[in-house]
C-alpha cells in the first residue's frame, strides 16, 4: 500500500499569500496524485489530477506539481474561500487507492 | 449534469450488515470509461476507499475490508450497492458514492462525489 505524508498538518496563512502544501509518498506514483479540497459539512472537491492538471472550473491560482514520491500544491494568492481541508490521493499503484492526512489550512 | 444520490439506512447494529444504495443520474454505471465506487469518511480523518466496479474491468476492493465488502451493480436501476458485513462501532462515518476514471480519456481521479450518508453502527 502506498502511504502518502502531507505537511504540514496545519498552515496559518492571511488571504493574498501565497501557499505551499506537500504530499510525499512512501514509494513512487509517477505523476499519478490528485489534490481535493474539502470545506466543513461538504464532500471533497477534486482540484488537479495528475500532478499538474486542473480540473474544470478550477481557478488558475491553485497549481500542482511534482513527480515521484514529491508533489506540491501551491496557491499562489489565497482567497478567503480557499481556507479548508487538502488531500492527496493516488492511484499508482491499487488496490488499495489512498489519500494522504490532510493538511488543515487556517487563516 | 451527473448527479450521485447515496440512500439506505442511517442506523446499523453491532455484527449486522450495512447496505448502502447509490443512484445515478446523468450518466451511466455500464461505462467502459468510469469507475463507479464507494469511499468512507470519518469526521477529522482522511477519506478510505472502499471499493470500486467498472464494467469489462470487474470490482476491486480495499484489502482491509476485503473479506466484509460486496458491491454490486442494478443496470435497470442503474443504482450502484454497497453491503458490508459484521460491523462494529468502527464502521461508523459518512458514506460517499463516487465516480473516478483509470485512463486520460476521461478525468482519471475522482471527479465526482455524492452528496454522503452518516451511517452510525451502534445498538
Amino acid at each position: 500500500e502506498v502511504v502518502l505524508t502531507q505537511s504540514p498538518a496545519t498552515l496559518s496563512l492571511s488571504p493574498g499569500e501565497r501557499a505551499t502544501l506537500s504530499c510525499r509518498a512512501s514509494q513512487s506514483v509517477d505523476i499519478y496524485l490528485a489534490w481535493y479540497q474539502q470545506k466543513p459539512g461538504q464532500a471533497p472537491r477534486l482540484l488537479i489530477f495528475d500532478a499538474s492538471n486542473r480540473a474544470t472550473g478550477i481557478p488558475a491560482r491553485f497549481s500542482g506539481s511534482g513527480s515521484g514520491t514529491d508533489f506540491n500544491l501551491t496557491i499562489s494568492s489565497l482567497e478567503p474561500e480557499d481556507f479548508a481541508i487538502y488531500y492527496c490521493q493516488q492511484r499508482k499503484v491499487w488496490p488499495p487507492l489512498t489519500f494522504g492526512g490532510g493538511t488543515r489550512l487556517e487563516i | 449534469q451527473l448527479l450521485l444520490q447515496e440512500s439506505g439506512p442511517g442506523l446499523v447494529k453491532p455484527s449486522e450488515t450495512l447496505s448502502l444504495t447509490c443512484t445515478v443520474s446523468g450518466g451511466s454505471v455500464i461505462s467502459s470509461r468510469h469507475f463507479w465506487g464507494w469511499i468512507r469518511q470519518t469526521p477529522g480523518k482522511r477519506p478510505e476507499w472502499i471499493g470500486s466496479f467498472r464494467d469489462g474491468r470487474g470490482t476491486f476492493y480495499n484489502p482491509s475490508l476485503k473479506s466484509r465488502v460486496t458491491m454490486s451493480v442494478d443496470t435497470s436501476t442503474n443504482q450502484v450497492s454497497l453491503r458490508l458485513s459484521s460491523v462494529t462501532a468502527a464502521d461508523t462515518a459518512l458514506y460517499y458514492c463516487v465516480r473516478h476514471a483509470e485512463q486520460r480519456d476521461a478525468v482519471p481521479a475522482f471527479d465526482n462525489w455524492g452528496q454522503g450518508i452518516l451511517v452510525t453502527v451502534s445498538s
